[in-house]
C-alpha cells in the first residue's frame, strides 16, 4: 500500500533529448508527488511537485504529468543537457488524518545520464 | 541563509560501536525528518520529529536505533552497536512549521561499519 515503483532504473539520452521517467502508487491517500533530484554525494533537491487537483505542472524544461485514475505520474525533461546527469526521485506523501507531516515515500530512483 | 547541515559528513566505526549523527535544520524550521539510503537504493523514511517530540518513527528499527530534537541543538540519530547491516547515507530534511511538504535536504552522513 505504501510502495511507490519508479522507473526505468537507468536512462540514457542524447542531449536536447527528452527524459521520462515514470512512477506508480497504491496508496489512494497520497495527495503530494514531489520530483527530487541527486548529484553524487549530495543530498536531494526539490525540483518540482504536484498535487492530485491537476493534470499537469511545468516549471522551465521540467514538467510533472499525473493520471490519478491511474495512479500514475512522470516527469519529463525537456532538451535534456549534460548537466541534468543525476539520479532522480520521484515521492508521495499525504496530509494524514488533518495533522500536517511530509513523510515521503520514495521510488527507487532512475539514473539519468544525458550524452553531449 | 544556510541550508540544512549534518555533520559528521563521513563515518566510519566497528561493528559493536556507536553511532551519532547530527542534524541542524535550516533556520526557522522546527520540523525534522531522517531517511536511510542504502547503496542502489532508494531513501526510506525512519522518523519524523518536532521539538522535543517524537511524531512519527514508524520506519525506526524496533531496536539500537534511536532519535531525538531537543530545544536546543541538533537533531541526533544514534544507533547503538552498530552491524555491517547499518552502512548506509543518512539523510536528515527539514521544513517549516507550515508548508511541511518542502522539505529541504542536508548532505547526508555516510556510515561505514567495519
Amino acid at each position: 500500500q505504501q510502495q511507490v515503483k519508479q522507473s526505468p532504473q537507468s536512462l540514457i539520452v542524447q542531449k536536447g533529448g527528452i527524459s521520462i521517467i515514470n512512477c506508480a502508487y497504491e496508496n489512494t491517500a497520497f495527495d503530494y508527488f514531489p520530483w527530487y533530484q541527486q548529484f553524487p554525494g549530495k543530498g536531494p533537491a526539490l525540483l518540482i511537485a504536484i498535487r492530485p487537483d491537476v493534470s499537469e505542472k511545468k516549471e522551465g524544461r521540467f514538467t510533472i504529468s499525473f493520471n490519478k485514475s491511474a495512479k500514475q505520474f512522470s516527469l519529463h525533461i525537456m532538451d535534456s543537457q549534460p548537466g541534468d546527469s543525476a539520479t532522480y526521485f520521484c515521492a508521495a506523501s499525504s496530509d494524514a488524518g488533518g495533522t500536517s507531516y511530509g513523510k515521503l515515500t520514495f521510488g527507487q530512483g532512475t539514473i539519468l545520464t544525458v550524452h553531449p | 541563509n544556510a541550508g540544512v547541515m549534518q555533520n559528521p559528513r563521513h563515518l566510519v566505526r566497528r561493528r559493536g560501536q556507536e553511532a551519532r549523527l547530527r542534524c541542524s535544520p535550516m533556520k526557522g524550521h522546527s520540523h525534522v525528518y531522517w531517511y536511510r539510503q542504502l547503496p542502489e537504493e532508494g531513501l526510506k523514511f525512519m522518523v519524523y520529529l518536532q521539538k522535543e517530540n517524537i511524531i512519527d518513527e514508524s520506519g525506526m528499527p524496533k531496536e539500537r536505533f534511536s532519535a531525538e530534537f531537543p530545544k536546543e541543538g541538533p537533531s541526533i540519530l544514534r544507533i547503538q552497536q552498530v552491524v555491517r547491516g547499518d552502512s548506509a547515507a543518512y539523510f536528515c530534511a527539514s521544513s517549516p512549521p507550515f508548508g511541511w511538504e518542502t522539505q529541504y535536504f542536508g548532505p547526508g552522513t555516510r556510515l561505514l561499519v567495519l
